[in-house]
């Protein structure tokens, strides 16, 4: 069974500094992994995903994510926090070998607060 | 302009009653879900589709029943077995088993609250 952690219910950072959002995952095979990022009362935004390729990817708004295979994690990065960032963040993973449906599991979010 | 459309934002549901809520897609997306959010979570799979006329339970399917008829839609209806529907769902797409590294298009939400 595929699983995903966010170890944190929420990150307090200074507007300006570097922010890290934890995840890590399990799966059986090699991992598809996502971030999402939702505002108040609205839905789920993309922001960026892992399938294959270089480890480091970049998304919108700035942010990037590491794929880190021996560490199972997929940390969502930014150099320098906006006040605007502040929302909750959502990882997620698909195990593309699973057959059938290709079923995506979320994490329970982490709510970024950038303080200015 | 594409996307996916949830309807009403804002739903009130009396005790014993059941509620439908709309999902409406324009993206030409074979698959479509439907999660609930309650705080501390994350979303929970209620039922997903990957192709019309066909739809699968998920994780948390009691209390909840769906239709997908057309293509674009994939309504929700919380039945008066549902004891606790108090939440915020959500409905998504994505093209479906054969882009499976595809993200998925969320709706803004509907929130409903039982009165």
């Amino acid at each position: 069974a595929q699983s995903v952690a966010q170890p944190e219910d929420q990150v307090n950072v200074a507007e300006g500094n570097p922010l890290t959002v934890k995840c890590t995952y399990s799966v059986s095979g090699n991992p598809y992994l996502f971030w999402y990022v939702q505002y108040p009362n609205r839905g789920l935004q993309f922001l960026l995903k892992y399938i294959t390729g270089d480890n480091l990817v970049k998304g919108s708004y700035g942010f990037e994510a590491e794929f880190n295979k021996s560490q199972t994690s997929f940390h969502l990065k930014k150099p320098s926090a906006l006040v605007s960032d502040s929302a909750l963040y959502f990882c997620a993973v698909r195990d593309p070998y699973s057959g059938g449906y290709q079923k995506v599991t979320f994490g329970t979010g982490t709510k970024l607060q950038v303080i200015p | 302009d594409g996307g996916i459309t949830q309807s009403p934002k804002y739903l009130f549901r009396k005790e014993g009653q059941n509620v439908t809520l709309s999902c409406e897609q324009n993206l030409n997306h074979d698959a479509m879900y439907w999660y609930r959010q309650d705080p501390g979570q994350g979303l929970r799979l209620i039922y997903y589709s990957q192709i019309v006329n066909d739809f699968q339970k998920g994780d948390i399917a009691e209390g909840y029943s769906v239709s997908r008829e057309k293509k674009e839609s994939f309504p929700l209806t919380v039945t008066s077995a549902q004891k606790n529907p108090t939440a915020f769902y959500l409905c998504a797409s994505s093209p479906g088993q054969g882009a499976p590294g595809t993200e998925a298009f969320f709706g803004q939400g509907t929130r409903l609250t039982v009165v």
